[in-house]
């Protein structure tokens, strides 16, 4: 079993719509927890860090389920500038290495 | 605020030949450093990382090198590049004696091997 799942997409959503993205994790020791963005061709960029209570940023919500064990990106009224590779992105407690997942590609329609 | 800076953005280089790629980071002191691939359509592999000034830790055998000479320089080498080296080369840095820190990535290196 991977040690991050993201399902790869790709999801073609029309602008303004909301989406969600799951991400599962295998090891339950894991402690922290982001979501990248990549766009194409790009470095990725942290998108936000996912807290225990979950956490909003403008049109972004992250939440996290540790008993499930998997996190999740909700993007509401979604634009076009939207459109990239989503990473989940987990990270055990006191290792200096970030365990990144493959991605979900989001493509925003017109 | 804190920088990183990766070059060259591009290169083209044959089978055979040597390989040195640098990263430098500003604004920090004793940053976590490492190097990643990826190749075309795929995820983020860790090539390299280092916690400090000449601690290099190797995430995967292969015939490339990495070496930090100095606290915020981070060099991936090769002697003889390989067709399957072609990627998308990243250098990232996260803040040290914190744990769980976010990685901040550089710009990238495209490399072709012909």
């Amino acid at each position: 079993r991977k040690e991050v799942e993201q399902d790869p997409g790709p999801f073609n959503v029309p602008e303004g719509a909301t989406v969600a993205f799951n991400c599962t994790y295998s090891n339950s020791a894991s402690q922290s927890f982001f979501w990248y963005r990549q766009d194409c061709r790009k470095e990725p960029k942290l998108l936000m860090s996912v807290y225990s209570s979950g956490n909003e940023d403008g049109r972004f919500t992250a939440q996290l389920n540790r008993a499930s064990q998997y996190i999740s990106l909700l993007i509401r009224d979604s634009k076009l500038s939207d459109s990239a590779t989503y990473l989940c992105v987990v990270n055990l407690l006191g290792n200096e290495k970030l365990t990144f997942g493959t991605g979900t590609r989001l493509t925003i329609i017109p | 605020s804190q920088t990183i800076h990766q070059w060259p953005a591009t290169l083209v280089q044959p089978v055979g030949s040597p390989l040195s790629l640098e990263c430098t980071v500003e604004g920090t002191s004793n940053p976590n450093l490492y190097w990643y691939r990826q190749a075309a359509g795929r995820g983020l592999q860790l090539l390299f990382y280092s916690v400090g000034i000449g601690q290099i830790s190797s995430e995967v055998p292969q015939n490339l090198s990495a070496s930090r000479p100095q606290d915020r320089q981070f060099i991936l080498s090769s002697k003889k590049l390989l067709l399957s080296d072609s990627g998308f080369y990243l250098c990232a840095w996260s803040g040290a004696g914190v744990s769980n820190q976010p990685q901040h990535f550089g710009d990238g290196t495209r490399l072709s091997i012909l």
